[in-house]
């Protein structure tokens, strides 16, 4: 099946510093790229849509200053925690939506996530 | 009112069960349905997409009801590799291909 990763995987972190974390699709071109978080025992919420070469679009309540994204290739997204505080710790996990496996473009394969804690 | 809803449970069956789970969505315009299971402190994955005849994998059955907003899974002879969390997820209507998640079924299958 298609392979997303992540990295890292978890990172701990003084608060005031920013975090990068990278989303690669190993086996195929990811036409968009979404970067979800997720507080514990709480659902998935978007925070963004990535399209490669374009402006990320941020779902409502989410910073874009403060979570800069890039997509810069068909197989990689970054997402930066700048000046993280103690309240953006969270799972933070992409997804990528390309032709893979099953040729269905509405499939999204997820990354294994990103632990972040912020101290 | 919670665009995606589900009881969280846990729902906690003997090895064997049949365990059904249910889920109701807001948005009309959805036009694809999934069920996703998460692991603990893991990522999401696709367990099935819920189509509108229904559907079957193996021991899993998914069922999409349009007029009611609702879609079901059924899991028939429970393994304990079943336990896990299971996301009810929707997307946004045609073309659209962001997803909506519930917040998840927790089950235990237990020996």
């Amino acid at each position: 099946g298609a392979v997303v990763s992540q990295h890292p995987s978890r990172v701990i972190c003084k608060s005031g510093t920013s975090v990068k974390i990278e989303c690669r699709s190993l086996d195929f071109q990811a036409t968009t790229m979404f970067w979800y978080r997720q507080f514990p025992k709480q659902s998935l919420m978007l925070m963004a849509t990535s399209n490669e070469g374009s402006k990320a679009t941020y779902e409502q309540g989410v910073e874009k200053d403060k979570f800069l994204i890039n997509h810069a290739s068909l197989t990689l997204s970054t997402l930066t925690v700048t000046s993280a505080h103690p309240e953006d710790s969270s799972f933070y996990i992409c997804s990528a939506r390309g032709l893979a496996g099953n040729g269905n473009l509405e499939t999204q394969y997820f990354g294994p996530g990103t632990r972040l804690l912020v101290l | 009112r919670k665009e995606v809803e589900q009881d969280p449970g846990p729902f906690n069956v003997p090895e064997g069960a049949t365990v059904a789970f249910n889920c109701t969505y807001s948005n009309s315009a959805s036009q694809s349905f999934f069920w996703y299971r998460q692991d603990c402190r893991k990522e999401p994955k696709l367990l099935m997409s819920v189509y509108s005849s229904g559907n079957e994998d193996g021991r899993f059955t998914a069922q999409l009801n349009r007029a009611s907003q609702y879609i079901s899974l059924l899991i028939r002879d429970s393994k304990l590799s079943d336990s896990a969390t299971y996301l009810c997820v929707v997307n946004g209507g045609a073309g659209s291909y962001q997803l909506t998640f519930g917040k998840g079924t927790k089950l235990s299958v237990i020996p």
